[in-house]
Parts: structure tokens; sequence; C-alpha cells
């Protein structure tokens, strides 16, 4: 059964580093979402991506923040430079049409 | 703006006993969709079962089924027959507009029920 696979399961960085989460959606679906997970609290949507555009963005997606499908199968997260609050699980999801299916997740740590 | 409300934090139910995790919403949206999410301690997110607003019948998915009450906005999840692989966290989740061919389709999640399943 096709998948949602990302890497890497864990990344723990310095405050102010760059970091790259990596995600491979389901290979027909059409729509890619970025969500986050602060321990022990809510899963908050991040941002959409559609059609090789940006499709909605959360109040959280500043512009630390920035999306790519630099290729056919890839779909990245970058956050330009981490803060200590931007320690979370880190969902990527995509959809055929409404029903999101979700990766296992990054969980990123910031020291 | 959508909001989603899950006001059992935590639950427990006897194994092969069916339990329902409560789900109240709120939507300006016309048209809407309701999931619900199980997150076991491996922290992933598992889809479980949809239901449309218009979907003239409850959503059942095995032994998974949604009492949806729209007059009430409610989504309720009812696992029957629960078995120890049931203990986890559940999400209500819902989207808008699911047939408005927009380019994105974000679920707006609530809290989370933690239920556990005793032996």
């Amino acid at each position: 059964e096709p998948e949602v696979t990302q890497t890497p399961s864990h990344q723990v960085t310095q405050m102010g580093q760059e970091v790259i989460l990596r995600c491979v959606p389901i290979s027909n679906h059409l729509y890619f979402y970025w969500y986050r997970q602060i321990l022990g609290q809510k899963v908050e949507f991040l941002v959409s991506f559609y059609n090789n555009e940006i499709s909605e963005k959360s109040e959280i997606f500043d512009d630390q923040f920035s999306v790519e499908r630099p290729d056919g199968s890839n779909f990245t997260l970058k956050i330009r430079s981490t803060k200590l609050e931007d320690s979370a699980m880190y969902f990527c999801a995509s959809s055929e049409v409404l029903a999101s299916f979700f990766g296992p997740g990054t969980r990123l740590t910031v020291l | 703006a959508q909001k989603i409300t899950q006001t059992q934090p935590g639950m427990f139910v006897q194994e092969k006993e069916a339990v329902t995790l409560d789900c109240t919403y709120d939507t300006s949206d016309p048209s809407y969709g309701l999931f619900w999410y199980k997150q076991p301690s491996s922290g992933e997110m598992i889809f479980l079962i949809y239901q449309g607003s218009y979907d003239q019948q409850n959503a059942t998915e095995g032994r998974y089924s949604l009492n949806f009450q729209k007059a009430r906005k409610s989504a309720n999840l009812v696992i029957s027959a629960s078995q120890l692989g049931d203990s986890a966290m559940y999400f209500c989740a819902m989207i808008g507009n699911p047939e408005s061919g927009a380019g994105s389709y974000q679920l707006t999640f609530g809290k989370g029920t933690k239920l556990s399943v005793i032996p």
C-alpha cells in the first residue's frame, strides 16, 4: 500500500541553523501539506501546496519557512534560522482529493 | 473560521466494549468534511474515517462509525469491540468546502482524546 515517507525521523539542530525536512508524498496525489505538532498539543496546519505553488499558509508559516517540490517526487520544508520554539513533530501529508494521508513525521529538536 | 472541540482529554474503556469519543465543530462554510485520525504512541497519524456534511448516512469503516448529528454540530466517533491496540490519541478534524475544487483541503484539528483500553 502506498504511503507518505519522511526523512529524517529525528533532527537535532542548534538555534539559528537551517534545517530541511524531506517528504515523498504518495505518487498520484495532487495536494501536499506540512503540519506541526508541538509536544502534547494539537496538530497545526502550516502550508499547502498544489499545482507547484503554495495554495494556503497559516500565520505560523512566516518568512523563516519555505517549501519546494524540487522534482517529481520530493516535497521539502526549509526552516532558515531555527528557533527554540520550532521544536516539534513535523508531519507531511498528501491527498488525492479530500482525505489526507500523513507521513510518520520528523521530530525536530532545536537546542 | 473553523473550530473543533474535543471535551474529553482522556477516556477509559474495557476491552471488547464500545466507546464513543465526542467531537463538536463550528464553521461558517456551507459544506464541510469531518475526519477522525488515530495517533498511537509511535507518533504517526492514521486516517480512520470521513463524513461529508451532505452525506445522508453516517460513515462506517469496520469497527469505526461516525455518529453525525448536523443540527447539533457533532461528529462523534464510535469504536465497537475495543481492542488493546486501539489505545491511542484520537483527533477529530475538519475541512471546509470540499466541493470547491480549491487548491487546499487543509485540516483543522481538535486537541484530541487519549483513549486507554483496559484488558
